[in-house]
């Protein structure tokens, strides 16, 4: 297993357009993270899935944003009428059961800009 | 509310310095923190951690020290390698059940030959 695996890493898209990220976690891991950072700053939570119940979302995550974790592996997170405010780095970690915040694993994340 | 911040935006170094981040935090319930690195393009990774029952811990090359009374930590990395530049971040899980973490701002490491 390669680690956590984020696609893709660059997207550009204009405002006004849907955008969807994917993210694979480490086969083994039952929770999954989206963190956004932005520049100069460092992540900040949006949302967490336990296998495949999403648990906990943050008042970031506008009506805009969706995530998904339907088979609890892969996730998705949607992003609707993107604005240039939304211009950020994506970021995807997992962990595996009974480790807590120490066994986290970043992605390498996906950059999101929005002209 | 809850933050977790650093006092320096940046710190440049020599190659065979060491090298001290400091890191604050408000929350005086926080009794765990975790030391992040980021390289560019690249995702956090896990340097250390501590919990509020120890002073000290120490890992290869590093070592993190907690101050509860004036809720400050501190990373030091012995003998700064230019593969140590990177954005060093302080990270508190604990005001967040432990399933997700507070991050600061980060601070810059830029190690000089």
């Amino acid at each position: 297993d390669t680690g956590v695996s984020q696609d893709p890493r660059h997207k550009i898209t204009k405002r006004g357009q849907n955008v969807t990220f994917r993210c694979d976690p480490i086969s083994e891991h039952n929770r999954l993270y989206w963190y956004r950072q932005t520049l100069g700053q460092g992540p900040e939570f949006l949302t967490y899935f336990q296998n495949e119940a999403q648990l906990e979302k943050s008042r970031l995550l506008s009506d805009r944003f969706s995530a998904e974790r339907p088979k609890g592996s892969f996730s998705t997170l949607e992003i609707q009428r993107t604005e240039q405010g939304d211009s950020a780095m994506y970021l995807c970690a997992s962990s595996p059961r009974g480790r807590g915040p120490s066994g986290y694993t970043f992605g390498s994340g996906t950059r999101l800009t929005v002209v | 509310g809850e933050s977790v911040g650093l006092h320096l935006p940046t710190l440049s170094v020599q190659e065979g310095d060491n090298s001290i981040i400091n890191c604050a935090y408000s929350n005086s319930a926080s009794d765990y923190f975790i030391w992040y690195k980021q390289e560019s393009g690249k995702g956090p990774q896990f340097i250390i951690d501590i919990r509020s029952n120890m002073d000290k811990r120490q890992g290869q090359r590093v070592t993190v020290l907690l101050n509860k009374t004036v809720k400050h930590l501190s990373l030091q990395i012995a003998a700064t390698q230019p593969g140590d530049s990177a954005v060093y971040f302080c990270a508190d899980p604990s005001g967040g059940g432990y399933n997700k973490l507070i991050f600061g701002a980060g601070t810059r490491l830029a190690v000089h030959p």
